[in-house]
């Protein structure tokens, strides 16, 4: 089974400043999948950025980015010129090829934003 | 467009009982994902509908149960409340059963079980 991991249960940044989340994840399949989504506090999850695994290139969207690692199993979101919206909970996912849109997510990521 | 809406948004229960919650998909969506969110933890998967069928279950005992309606809505149902089944309930929807992973999420419904 597919388990996804995140270390950080919080993270704390300054405004304007860079972050990085961190997110590993366990699987045998070479086709798959990666997610962060962002949770703000009125609960509705919205994608944040996607990377597709056969994909060399690191998917960037506009002030977010993700240093995809697929050896080490690795993918973790940088996020630049931190803004007080940016506050919210991550969440990495994964999804197998094959396996419709079922998404395994990590534990989560509290994100605070300092003005 | 409307998005994923979800009713009711929050509820109390007692242990014992029963309780049904119920999620619209985007239009032309006709896959439905249910995943519970308990306090602290990350999103646990529950189930998956496409089509009308049950296509996945999670780890999750089988008094959570669902459907999915021709107009592909859906109904979680969940028998013989525990205390542990407080969380909030997490209905999603995407065009089909393949795709890019993108899922758009309902707010949730909160329940909690006393």
């Amino acid at each position: 089974a597919q388990t996804v991991t995140q270390s950080q249960p919080e993270m704390s940044v300054q405004e304007a400043e860079t972050v990085t989340l961190s997110c590993t994840y366990d699987t045998s399949e070479s086709d798959y999948y990666l997610f962060w989504y962002k949770q703000p506090p009125s609960r509705q999850m919205i994608l944040v950025i996607r990377q597709e695994a056969y994909k060399q290139q690191n998917a960037t969207e506009n002030r977010f980015s993700v240093n995809f690692q697929k050896a080490a199993k690795s993918f973790s979101l940088k996020i630049s010129d931190s803004q007080l919206g940016d506050a919210a909970m991550y969440f990495c996912a994964y999804r197998r090829n094959n396996a419709g849109n079922m998404l395994t997510f990590g534990g989560g990521t509290r994100l605070m934003v300092k003005p | 467009e409307a998005g994923v809406t979800q009713s009711p948004t929050h509820l109390i229960k007692t242990r014992g009982q029963q309780v049904t919650l119920r999620c619209s998909p985007i239009s032309g969506h006709t896959s439905v994902y249910w995943y519970q969110q308990a306090l602290g933890l990350g999103l646990q998967f529950l189930l998956w509908y496409d089509e009308g069928e049950e296509r996945n279950r999670g780890n999750f005992p089988p008094r959570f149960s669902g459907r999915q309606f021709p107009n592909y809505s859906s109904e979680l149902n969940v028998n013989a409340l525990e205390l542990e089944d407080s969380a909030l309930y997490l209905c999603a929807s995407s065009q089909t059963g393949r795709g890019t992973g993108e899922l758009f999420f309902g707010e949730g419904s909160r329940l909690t079980v006393l």
